[in-house]
């Protein structure tokens, strides 16, 4: 397994479209995050996935973000009407078991113009 | 809710010199807790982490101690290299998770830059 995957690497988008970026966790990872992290600071929780079941949401995830995570395998975070905040590095998470290491992708970066 | 401080960098040292990033946290019970470690370029990886009150986190010459008493997970290397030039994140994971998804908490992160 060559660890969590996320596409594209690289976003950039003009204000007001919609965008979706992809995550491949680990194969056998039940347990899937996403977070964002803007310049300066650490990484923020959005959501969580056990296995398909979206189980947590922070209340940054506006209603403007829905996620997916379909068959339990990779998952899609999709931002709809894009603003100048939402630029961003988007990170995917994953691992096997609570307080366990949490393997993450290289991120999504996001740039709304 | 819960939160991680860490000093802020960004931190350059030469090479051989002591590290110490400091790093303590506001949480209720007894988090698990973590370093991250980002280097240029790449994802965010485990340097190392402890999961009860006095355990030790050890890996690659770096060490923390957990400290119920001062709530600090402090990160120390006794001789850095060049190599060790990286992003550095202090993190914790709640004792307690309604949802069960024991998401990570991180500090802002500590940039170290070690120069030969």
């Amino acid at each position: 397994d060559t660890g969590v995957s996320q596409n594209p690497r690289h976003k950039i988008t003009k204000r007001g479209q919609n965008v979706t970026f992809r995550c491949d966790p680990i194969s056998e990872h039940n347990r899937l995050y996403w977070y964002r992290q803007t310049l300066g600071q650490g990484p923020e929780f959005l959501t969580y996935f056990q296995n398909e079941a979206q189980l947590e949401k922070s209340r940054l995830l506006s209603d403007r973000f829905s996620a997916e995570r379909p068959k339990g395998s990779f998952s899609t975070l999709e931002i709809q009407r894009t603003e100048q905040g939402d630029s961003a590095m988007y990170l995917c998470a994953s691992n096997l078991r609570p307080n366990t290491e949490a393997f993450f992708g290289q991120g999504t970066r996001l740039t709304v113009v | 809710g819960d939160s991680v401080t860490q000093m802020e960098g960004p931190v350059t040292l030469s090479e051989e010199a002591f590290l110490t990033i400091n790093c303590t946290y506001t949480a209720t019970g007894y988090p698990s807790l973590f370093w991250y470690v980002q280097y240029p370029g790449e994802g965010l990886q485990l340097l190392l982490k402890a999961t009860k009150a006095d355990d030790k986190g050890s890996n690659k010459g770096f060490e923390a101690t957990y400290r119920k008493e001062t709530t600090s997970f402090h990160l120390e290397k006794g001789s850095v290299q060049v190599s060790d030039s990286a992003v550095y994140f202090c993190a914790l994971s709640p004792s307690y998770s309604g949802a069960g998804s024991y998401q990570l908490t991180f500090g802002k992160g500590t940039k170290l830059s070690v120069i030969p």
